[in-house]
């Protein structure tokens, strides 16, 4: 079946500009999660919806950064002004909650250039 | 939130297992242990998971000790597709909770 699905995979913009980033999990999904990997490190945890619960933003760098997930289906990350810093690949996972073990399904994310 | 420790990178040659232990001393009762595999320009995907003692299937084996604290994946017979960064997650996604990984590690496969 479809997997997660990001778009744009790839974006570039100027300093300053505000950017929005999709995620479509895969259908079903409850969950879903977002997280942010510059260029050789590991995954930075942002952001986790879970269905129509209050979403956990624990990780959201600064203000800057928001997103929002209507019901159980796409998810939106927007960044505003952005920064040089900003630049990374951002990834979006789903999974679902039918069992506590249930892995999380990645997309293979959007890369953000800031120049 | 149970944080894990993973070797920075490892080397290794082709037909050769290759064993990459994580560490997780504060694993809660409801964890499960989840190993992931990252190739350039990819999301992470998948391998192996397991609760306690010794998971096996078509790509990999993941063993348990009795205390949870550590967990060891295995590759068998590894070739030069496997080289990819590997993550160890420790966390319960059933429950809604927040999951956060470790650093990884870089697995380096030659000839």
């Amino acid at each position: 079946g479809a997997g997660v699905s990001q778009s744009p995979s790839n974006k570039v913009t100027e300093k300053g500009k505000d950017v929005e980033l999709r995620c479509d999990p895969i259908s079903g999904h409850t969950a879903l999660y977002w997280y942010r990997q510059r260029l050789g490190q590991g995954l930075e945890f942002l952001i986790y919806f879970q269905g129509n619960s209050a979403p956990d933003k624990s990780g959201l760098p600064s203000d800057r950064f928001s997103a929002e997930r209507t019901g159980e289906s796409v998810s939106t990350l927007t960044i505003q002004r952005t920064q040089q810093e900003d630049s990374a690949v951002y990834l979006c996972a789903s999974s679902t909650r039918d069992r506590k073990n249930s892995p999380l399904h990645f997309g293979n994310g959007t890369r953000l250039t800031v120049t | 939130l149970a944080k894990t420790t993973q070797p920075i990178s490892m080397d290794s040659y082709e037909g050769q297992e290759v064993n990459i232990t994580c560490s997780h001393n504060n694993i809660a009762t409801n964890d499960y242990i989840t190993w992931y595999q990252q190739f350039p320009s990819q999301g992470p995907r998948f391998i192996i998971q397991g609760y306690k003692t010794k998971v096996t299937n078509e790509v990999a084996s993941l063993f348990i000790p009795a205390d949870r604290k550590s967990s060891t994946l295995s590759l068998p017979r590894v070739s030069l597709s496997d080289t990819a960064v590997y993550y160890c997650l420790v966390g319960s996604t059933g429950g809604g909770n927040k999951l956060t990984f470790g650093t990884g590690t870089q697995l380096k496969v030659e000839l």
